[in-house]
Parts: C-alpha cells; structure tokens; sequence
C-alpha cells in the first residue's frame, strides 16, 4: 500500500531560481496539506486543499509561495524566486476527509536548500 | 505568536521507566490534541489523540492525558524502549474552523538501556 510520496527527496537551488516540489497524496483521500520545517522549529502550517473548496492559504509566508491540486489529487508547491530563508524540509500530508478524527498521514518530505 | 508549546527540547529515560511528555497551549479554541512521533529523514507518524471532551485517552504503552483549564497536556509512555526514541510533536486544531495542525516546536526523547 502506497503512503504520501513526495518528490524530489533534496533540492538544492541557487537564490532567486523558482523550484517545484511535488506530492502524491494516498489515493482516495480528499484532503491535502503542505508543512514546513525549518531548522529547530515546528511544523509550520502553509496551505490546505479539501475536495472542490477554495483552499486555505492562511499560512504562506509570501505571495512567492503558490500551490496547486490538479484532479484532487497531486499537487505541486511552488516556490518563486527563492531565497535563503526559504531553506526548511517541506511536508505533505493528506487524510481520508476532512473534520472529524481524521489522521492526517504525512510524507518523508523535501528537503530545501537555497544557497 | 506561539499557540503550541513544548518547552523541553529533550528528555532522557532509561529503559523500562516512564516517559512523561508536556505540551501547552494558549487557544481556548482547540479542540483536538494529537501527538506525531518522527524520526530522522521520514515524515510524522501519527501516535495518537484526544478530543477536548475527553481528558485522557490510552493506546497501548500510550497514553495522553489533557487539562482543559490549564491548557495542558501530556504524553506518557510506558515501559519506555529504545525504539521509542524520536522526536515527538503535539499538534492542536480547531475543527469548528479548519483542519490545519498547529505544531509544537518537538521534544527529542532518547531511552538508553
């Protein structure tokens, strides 16, 4: 049984270059989560996509943070114009409906390094 | 603003005896307690939960106790195994707004023999 994939495992970028970062949620699951970890810090919270709803973007740091979920399915985080701050593991996660007692189940993340 | 705490950045048990531990938070509004256990260069595994209308909840060696008027919490485990050390996360939503956890910065437990 397929967990959350995500893709690429590492990316290193130069400062100011765009990256794309992919995640493959468990099939049949309709909610769909991007995190992040930075160094020594939490999970940070950055967007959330449930079925056909307008997502919630209430977390992205900047308006260089932008997300997508094509078919309700995969989705693709992007970064513009990255910098060095941008550096942190990023994280999916999805779970089977959204409300309720539902687990979300994360990925083994990307890891981002923008020199 | 941090609205989820774990003021420990580590915890050392010795093998067999209990590891206790804490996470505070400051939203009355939360309603929904989990804990996330991680290891190195994998995503968060789910551990287990607890509804605001519960104060404690046992899985197994797991257990999680919550203090609504001290908006507190606890994760105990016991015997602790070596196997059990990772870094452990608690996590908090609101479910009446959204689903999106809100994450301590993590406790790393290490259990020696």
């Amino acid at each position: 049984g397929a967990g959350v994939s995500q893709s690429p495992s590492n990316k290193v970028t130069e400062k100011g270059k765009d990256v794309e970062l992919r995640c493959d949620p468990i099939s049949g699951h309709t909610a769909l989560y991007w995190y992040r970890q930075s160094l020594g810090q939490g999970l940070e919270f950055l967007i959330y996509f449930q079925g056909n709803s307008a997502p919630d973007k209430s977390g992205l740091p900047s308006d260089r943070f932008s997300a997508e979920r094509t078919g309700g399915s995969v989705s693709t985080l992007t970064i513009q114009r990255t910098q060095q701050e941008d550096s942190a593991v990023y994280l999916c996660a999805s779970s089977f409906l959204a409300g309720g007692d539902n687990e979300q189940f994360f990925g083994p993340g990307t890891r981002l390094t923008v020199l | 603003d941090q609205q989820v705490k774990q003021n420990s950045p580590s915890l050392s048990v010795q093998e067999g005896r209990i590891s206790i531990l804490n996470c505070d938070y400051t939203n009355s509004m939360f309603d929904y307690f989990l804990w996330y256990k991680k290891y190195p260069a994998e995503g968060p595994t789910f551990l287990i939960s607890i509804s605001s209308i519960k104060d404690k909840n046992e899985d197994g060696r797991f257990t999680v106790f919550l203090n609504k008027s001290a908006k507190h919490l606890s994760l105990h485990i016991v015997p602790s195994q070596p196997g059990d050390s990772a870094v452990y996360f608690c996590a908090a939503s609101d479910r009446h707004v959204t689903d999106k956890l809100i994450f301590g910065t993590g406790t790393r437990l290490q259990v020696f023999p």
